[in-house]
């Protein structure tokens, strides 16, 4: 079965600019989860979605943050205006369920702030 | 809510010589614990989990881990490594209820020739 799509892989940009990112889960997993990684840290949750709703974004900064995943597939990260402690890599997860403990990581998508 | 210490942050071990990745997590709860591991720009591959039954689990690439509840650990073995063990190693703890995920903070395990 295909992975985790995610793009672009990599994005330079200067502060206070917008950034998004995009992830295509695997086919017909319901839960869908936006991770950071900051260099030499451990992923930490941004935000979790089963289908097209949101379960937790409760590490979300959601002055600057956001994230839709209108159809149940598909999700879009967003970050606007950004600054440089977001410089980080923003893993795409999935799984079955919520009930499914395995998650299946994107390459992720490695964001530079300037 | 539940966390995890990986007491090691590098390991540097020699071509097949022995290596243990150390990890303790801290829960009220009941918990599931994974090993992930990270090749250099890739995502993170599931090495092993434990969800419940035996306390020692095998996984891919030769690796296995034990369940300690009494010590609250969940350390990573491999008897022999490879070269191509050189990644990062990721400890994550879940709530039996929910995927709740935690991560620890990565060791990195370098194995030289």
């Amino acid at each position: 079965e295909a992975g985790v799509a995610q793009s672009p892989r990599y994005k330079i940009i200067e502060k206070r600019q917008s950034v998004a990112f995009w992830c295509n889960p695997i086919s017909g997993h319901a839960t869908l989860y936006w991770y950071q990684q900051i260099l030499g840290q451990g992923p930490k949750l941004l935000i979790q979605f089963q289908n097209n709703g949101v379960v937790d974004d409760s590490q979300l900064p959601k002055d600057r943050f956001s994230a839709e995943r209108l159809k149940g597939v598909d999700s879009t990260l967003k970050i606007q205006p950004a600054k440089l402690e977001d410089s980080a890599v923003y893993l795409c997860a999935s799984s079955f369920d919520l009930g499914a403990n395995v998650l299946t990581f994107g390459a992720g998508s490695r964001l530079t702030v300037l | 809510a539940q966390s995890v210490t990986q007491l090691d942050s590098q390991v540097p071990v020699f071509e097949e010589a022995p290596v243990e990745l150390r990890c303790n997590y801290s829960s009220s709860v009941s918990v599931y614990l994974f090993w992930y591991v990270q090749y250099p720009n890739q995502g993170l591959q599931l090495l092993l989990k434990y969800l419940s039954g035996s306390t020692l689990v095998k996984g891919i690439n030769g690796f296995e881990a034990e369940f300690n509840k009494s010590q609250t650990s969940f350390h990573l073995r491999k008897p022999s490594v490879h070269i191509s063990d050189t990644a990062e190693y990721f400890c994550a703890v879940t709530p039996a209820h929910n995927n709740d995920m935690r991560f620890g903070a990565g060791t990195r395990l370098t194995v030289k020739p």
